[in-house]
């Protein structure tokens, strides 16, 4: 089955500064990939995803890039707000299969 | 309107007794999903269903078991409780299964002393 790797388990960052989020997966029928927020108390929600026909794409500040060569994905958070500390999971899937997680991204937001 | 809702919120109970945890979703998806996080906020797949078929994950042990009494609903059924199964445990809903938004259910909290 699929493997996904996410890396930091733990990032700080001051408000105003960037953050990005990588994530790794093995399989290369995976063309789905997307990224959830979860706040304390709170189920996962959906931010942003990308499908394997596209390289890039952004919403206000965050962007998601995918590499399917390299079978990777980033998530990217810009101009960081004390709002955005949560923690962050990746996903990879395909039709007709199930999602699956990375081990999650805890993001801490100083102000 | 809650897209995905869960009953109970939280759930104490001891070793050995069994308990049914509730999901309901007003989306009118075809497919409904049952999570684990435990403590380390790992998120585990545990179940997806939809009208034609139940794929379980193969490490889920079989007290675990989903019922659906409608496309709307998928309730979890623990038997014979265990301290392990202490978790978080999250529904979720898509319109298909792997390649469209899952909503998530605001979690129940499962505590076995």
């Amino acid at each position: 089955g699929e493997n996904v790797e996410q890396h930091p388990s733990t990032l700080s960052v001051q408000e105003g500064d960037s953050a990005v989020i990588k994530c790794t997966y093995s399989d290369s029928a995976s063309n789905y990939f997307p990224w959830y927020k979860q706040e304390l108390g709170k189920g996962p929600q959906l931010i942003i995803d990308i499908r394997s026909n596209v390289g890039e794409k952004k919403d206000q500040r965050i962007a998601v890039t995918l590499n399917k060569t390299a079978k990777h994905f980033s998530l990217h958070i810009t101009e960081t707000q004390p709002e955005d500390s949560a923690v962050y999971f990746c996903a990879a899937s395909f039709p007709g299969n199930q999602f699956y997680f990375g081990t999650g991204t805890s993001l801490t937001v100083i102000p | 309107d809650t897209a995905v809702s869960q009953t109970p919120k939280y759930l104490v109970t001891q070793m050995g007794n069994d308990k049914s945890i509730k999901c309901e979703q007003n989306l009118g998806h075809d497919t409904m999903y049952w999570y684990k996080q435990d403590s380390k906020k790992f998120l585990k797949i545990m179940f997806s269903y939809n009208n034609k078929e139940l794929i379980i994950n193969e490490t889920v042990p079989n007290r675990f078991s989903p019922k659906s009494p409608d496309k709307a609903h998928l309730n979890l059924h623990i038997n014979s409780l265990e301290l392990g199964d202490s978790a978080v445990y999250f529904c979720a809903s898509s319109q298909t299964d792997g390649v469209d938004e899952q909503y998530f259910g605001p979690g129940t909290r499962l505590t076995v002393t």
